[in-house]
């Protein structure tokens, strides 16, 4: 079966640090990932999402995230963090069982900015 | 503006009572579901539809009925619900479920706090 975990649950930083949140995951076949980000009382936003190609993926608001396929990872990461990315983050892989666009989701890491 | 409207934002009832979620999108997509989000555990899926036809129900208790009126619409009726219902429920959508890499969009949720 497919998942995704992400190990942290809370990730604490300082404004103008990288970031990095971490995703691993178990597929069967070749994966497909994203990133989603929920700001507080609003949905999930689409951040980035590896299909094939270049490892690196770049995505909204400076993003993006590695994929290593030995390592079966999907970090996300972003050079120089922002008081305003403080909010939730999902990594999701699709479920390839019935054929057809289901995404099974992490449980969410919560990123913390500090000025 | 996401694209997906929720109504309402925030929803109290008690466990005998009846209560619907209304769920609409903009985006000219065919597939919609039903997710839920409690805290520190992944989302949930719960009901999927695919133009206007359901093509999932992930073992969701019944006094969850999902209706489908046409590919914008999306309905959750609730009847006789346990406080372990409360969460957040978001709906969201995507061009439809053969299109592998298209991404879902969310609205911002309905919070639902059974009493």
């Amino acid at each position: 079966a497919q998942s995704v975990a992400q190990p942290e649950d809370q990730v604490n930083v300082a404004e103008g640090n990288p970031l990095t949140v971490k995703c691993t995951y178990s597929v069967s076949g070749n994966p497909y990932l994203f990133w989603y980000v929920q700001y507080p009382n609003r949905g999930l936003q689409f951040l980035l999402k590896y299909i094939t190609g270049d490892n690196l993926v770049k995505g909204s608001y400076g993003f993006e995230a590695e994929f290593n396929k030995s390592q079966t990872s999907f970090h996300l990461k972003k050079p120089s963090a922002l008081v305003s990315d403080s909010a939730l983050y999902f990594c999701a892989v699709r479920d390839l069982s019935g054929g057809y666009n289901k995404l099974i989701f992490g449980a969410g890491t919560r990123l913390a900015v500090h000025p | 503006e996401t694209g997906v409207t929720q109504t309402p934002r925030h929803l109290v009832m008690g466990m005998t009572n009846k209560k619907s979620l209304k769920c609409e999108q903009h985006l000219g997509h065919n597939a919609m579901y039903w997710y839920k989000q409690s805290a520190k555990k992944p989302l949930e899926l719960m009901f999927v539809y695919n133009f206007k036809e359901q093509t999932e129900n992930n073992s969701v208790p019944s006094r969850f009925s999902p209706e489908c009126p046409n590919s914008s619409h999306l309905f959750l009726h609730l009847h006789t619900l346990q406080p372990e219902d409360s969460a957040l429920y978001l709906c969201a959508s995507s061009q439809e479920l053969s299109q592998d890499n298209s991404p879902l969009h969310f609205g911002n949720g309905t919070r639902l706090t059974v009493t």
